[in-house]
């Protein structure tokens, strides 16, 4: 079945680094690709999306490209902030028509 | 519109007992999932309806597992006698169609 693997954390970053978490997936088919957010105390977001490959999401200064060729999705940015530190989410949905799976969670610090 | 809201946020409960915990999805949205996450993992797939059919139910939800979604509107997940590897986070999520999914904050059971 669909999978999504994500790198463990927790990962943790003074203010201003770069940030990069990696997540690949496995999927029959052509699936949509997700980076969801859980900040404390707060339910799941969505972070950004991509639909088909070469399309790369972003939202708040984070991006992610489909790369169908490394079946990746890996979740960027390029200057972190406090606010930042959250859970974070790959997640693939066939066809962006079934429920989605998630991978395991990365969780991010950034210290000031 | 609030986004979707689930009651209660906590929930303890005696093993044995029954629990139900309600989901109200963002208005006009088709469909309406419910997941389990527990901690460091991702939230797993419990099953989903779209108006009021139930299409879709993961090989988690045991027997003791059952939920409704009368109307096409609000839904429940009721467990029955309740055990511990019932603890988790449950949280719903609704969209329309072939969008991506809004969470709400869940409901934390924990089963003593």
């Amino acid at each position: 079945g669909d999978s999504v693997t994500q790198m463990e954390g927790p990962v943790t970053l003074s203010e201003e680094a770069f940030l990069t978490i990696n997540c690949t997936y496995t999927a029959t088919g052509y699936p949509s690709l997700f980076w969801y957010v859980q900040y404390p105390g707060e339910g799941l977001q969505l972070l950004l999306k991509a639909t088909k490959a070469d399309d790369k999401g972003s939202n708040k200064g984070f991006e992610a490209t489909y790369r169908k060729e490394t079946t990746s999705f890996h979740l960027e940015k390029g200057s972190v902030q406090v606010s930042d530190s959250a859970v974070y989410f790959c997640a693939l949905s066939e066809a962006g028509n079934t429920p989605l799976v998630f991978g395991k969670g990365t969780r991010l610090s950034v210290i000031a | 519109d609030t986004g979707v809201s689930q009651d209660p946020r906590h929930k303890i409960t005696k093993r044995g007992q029954n629990v139900t915990f309600r989901c109200d999805p963002i208005s006009e949205h088709n469909r309406l999932y419910w997941y389990r996450q527990t901690l460091g993992q991702g939230p797993e797939f419990l099953t989903y309806f779209q108006n009021e059919a139930q299409l879709e139910k993961s090989r988690l939800l045991s027997d003791r597992f059952s939920a409704e979604r009368p109307k096409g509107s609000f839904s429940t997940l009721e467990i029955q006698r309740t055990e511990q590897g019932d603890s988790a986070m449950y949280l719903c999520a609704s969209s329309p169609d072939r969008e991506e999914a809004f969470f709400g904050q869940g409901t934390r059971l924990t089963v003593v």
